[in-house]
């Protein structure tokens, strides 16, 4: 069954460095996504993306944060200059349209020390 | 945000017996979902439902949208130890966003061999 994969599994980063998580999600959909879960906490929404331009972020989306499809197949989420509080886990998603449900990849954890 | 409250929280139960977990919210949701999350990993998708008072069942696994269509449940029957793991619900409310979805806090889930 096809899968959203992402890289790296873990990234660890130091205050103030750039990070770039990637993900490549499911060949035939066509909106994707971002979640954070920090530890222990439930998964939140982070970012929708379709048609080469955000749908809809959430107030946690600021401006550190972007998206990029930079090819036909990877998905990005970039932290230009991470904080401590950015230490979660971030899920991609993808789904084949507003109404499907999303397919989560297996995360990276991304730790900021 | 919307919120959506789960429970229990946690449930520690015997290898065989049923489990009965439930989301409920102030707002009315057009879908619901069902997913479970292993450690280290994504949430994996159970079961979708899509409209007031509808019952699905995947294997072992029973959910129902309610009628009200401000909650859900999500029955296990005779659980074995691999349904260990934190159960999560999530929808899309009526008025809100199809692009972002709304996490519960989860149902974790030990099960006693």
């Amino acid at each position: 069954e096809p899968e959203v994969t992402q890289t790296p599994s873990h990234q660890v980063t130091q205050m103030g460095q750039e990070v770039i998580l990637r993900c490549v999600p499911i060949s035939n959909h066509l909106y994707f996504y971002w979640y954070r879960q920090i530890l222990g906490q439930k998964v939140e929404f982070l970012v929708s993306f379709y048609n080469n331009e955000i749908s809809e972020k959430s107030e946690i989306f600021d401006d550190q944060f972007s998206v990029e499809r930079p090819d036909g197949s990877n998905f990005t989420l970039k932290i230009r200059s991470t904080k401590l509080e950015d230490s979660a886990m971030y899920f991609c998603a993808s789904s084949r349209d507003p109404n499907s449900p999303l397919h989560f990849g297996n995360g990276t954890r991304l730790t900021v020390t | 945000g919307q919120q959506l409250n789960q429970s229990p929280q946690s449930m520690f139960i015997q290898e065989g017996e049923d489990v009965s977990m439930n989301c409920t919210s102030s707002s009315i949701f057009n879908t619901w979902l069902w997913y479970k999350q292993d450690p280290g990993e994504g949430p994996v998708l159970l079961i979708a439902l899509y409209k007031a008072g509808e019952l699905t069942s995947n294997g072992r696994l029973t959910a129902q949208f309610g009628i009200t269509r401000k909650d859900s449940f999500l029955n296990i029957s005779a659980s074995i130890p691999s349904d260990v793991g934190i159960y999560f619900c999530a929808g899309y409310y009526s008025g809100g966003s199809n692009y972002k979805l709304t996490f519960g806090k989860g149902t974790l889930l030990t099960v006693n061999p």
